[in-house]
């Protein structure tokens, strides 16, 4: 079965410091997302990215973060200037053959960001 | 603003038993509600998923069903296993948007 790929699985990194966390969304799907979820809360949106431009964002997702598709394959997270608060789990998902949401979504495995 | 809710909290049954988790949600005009497992430290697995128009759906052990006008789905887990045991987590995306909004979950422990 097709599966969205994160990496690195885990990363920490020193507060202040630029991390990009990566990910390989399922080949032919056209819609990619950012959600995390900080420890012991839900889940949160953060972007939505579709055509090679973010369709929607959430107030989380402020300048500290970017996105890009730099090739046909891989679609990052950029997260400047770390703080203490980024710390979380960050999940990639993909979703939409032909429609958004119609199919649902599929989500990677997670990268665990630790700020020290 | 969408909200969902997902009661209870925890839940621990002895291996064998069905049960039933709950999803609410506030607003009702939706597109469609995905089910998730979650196991500890890890991702998202999708379980089942349920369009605006349909009142229920089936995997295996699981049924889903949702009742739009009444803001509410429920997971039915049926002869429950310990491998069964997991966070459980409902995610609705509203019309308009292609954005999940996800409730709290559902801690589930299956006893041996």
């Amino acid at each position: 079965e097709p599966e969205v790929t994160q990496t690195p699985s885990h990363q920490v990194t020193q507060m202040g410091q630029e991390v990009i966390l990566r990910c390989v969304p399922i080949s032919n799907h056209l819609y990619f997302y950012w959600y995390r979820q900080i420890l012991g809360q839900k889940v949160e949106f953060l972007v939505s990215f579709y055509n090679n431009e973010i369709s929607e964002k959430s107030e989380i997702f402020d300048d500290q973060f970017s996105v890009e598709r730099p090739d046909g394959s891989n679609f990052t997270l950029k997260i400047r200037s770390t703080k203490l608060e980024d710390s979380a789990m960050y999940f990639c998902a993909s979703s939409g053959t032909n429609s958004a949401g119609g199919e649902g979504y599929t989500f990677g495995s997670g990268t665990r960001l630790t700020v020290v | 603003k969408q909200e969902v809710t997902q009661i209870p909290a925890a839940l621990s049954v002895p291996e064998g038993e069905n049960l039933v988790l709950n999803c609410s949600f506030t607003d009702s005009a939706i597109y469609n509600l995905q089910w998730f497992r979650q196991d500890p430290g890890k991702g998202l697995t999708s379980l089942l998923l349920i369009q605006s128009s349909q009142r229920e759906q089936t995997s295996g052990r699981l049924n889903a069903s949702l009742d739009k006008s009444s803001g509410r789905s429920t997971l039915y887990i049926a002869a429950s296993q310990p491998g069964d045991s997991a966070t459980y987590l409902c995610a609705v995306m509203g019309s308009g948007t292609y954005k999940y909004i996800f409730g709290t979950g559902t801690r589930l422990k299956v006893l041996a």
